[in-house]
């Protein structure tokens, strides 16, 4: 059974730090690229970071470019978000998810963990 | 950056019925377009990938179709595990976008 497991959410002041972590299991998680997308509460779906198999390109999205940074340790099965300089605009619900390649060559998202959440409010 | 938009925002449906959702890019996405369902509580599921591919596991009764900037999804009779939000999402161009969403309820 495919699981994505996040963790390290919480409530952190502005201008804080936060690592959030997504331990897979149930497949070959070093053959799949990753996804980060949030969600603020009572609002919609925001993509915000990609990386490859292998950890060689990552991507992000404007709002969090130079603050949050993605990383995966393919040997421990976990996908990492290294968050900093939060805002609290930035509190969300944050969702890992297996990534896999359309007909197009390019990447969606196939299966999503349950999120974990993070507050950001002094 | 690539903005979807979604219409109506909300649509209200009797069970058994026939359900329309569309989505709109702001630029071509080519056939890069998927659609997610997501419930109160819960992550989304991904429903359709490739504008009409349907993912593992989910029912014929969910279809797409469209290309380029135009897309719909169809629920051709209404299940009542079928009431909730639906997002079109673009993976054509980084950074990937949403639209709004459509809320599905029940009439």
């Amino acid at each position: 059974e495919v699981q994505l497991v996040e963790s390290g959410g919480g409530l952190v002041q502005p201008g804080e730090s936060l690592r959030l972590s997504c331990a897979a299991s149930g497949f070959s998680f070093s053959n799949y690229a990753m996804h980060w997308v949030r969600q603020a509460p009572g609002k919609g779906l925001e993509y915000l970071s990609a990386i490859s198999t292998n950890g060689g390109r990552t991507f992000y999205t404007d709002s969090v470019k130079g603050r949050f940074t993605i990383s995966r340790d393919n040997s421990q099965n976990t996908l990492y978000l290294q968050m900093g300089s939060l805002r609290p605009d930035d509190m969300a619900i944050y969702y890992c998810a297996r990534a896999i390649k359309g007909f197009g060559g390019t990447y969606l998202a196939d299966f999503w963990g349950q999120g974990t959440l993070v507050t950001v409010s002094s | 950056e690539i903005v979807m938009t979604q219409s109506p925002a909300t649509l209200s449906v009797s069970p058994g019925e026939r359900a329309t959702l569309s989505c709109r890019a702001s630029q071509s996405v080519s056939s890069n377009l998927a659609w997610y369902q997501q419930k109160p509580g819960q992550a989304p599921r991904l429903l359709i990938s490739d504008v009409s591919t349907r993912a593992t596991g989910i029912p014929a009764r969910f279809s797409g179709s469209g290309s380029e900037t135009e897309f719909t999804l169809t629920i051709s009779s209404l299940q009542s595990e079928d009431f909730a939000v639906y997002y079109c999402q673009q993976y054509n161009n980084w950074p990937f976008t949403f639209g709004p969403g459509t809320k599905v309820d029940i009439k």
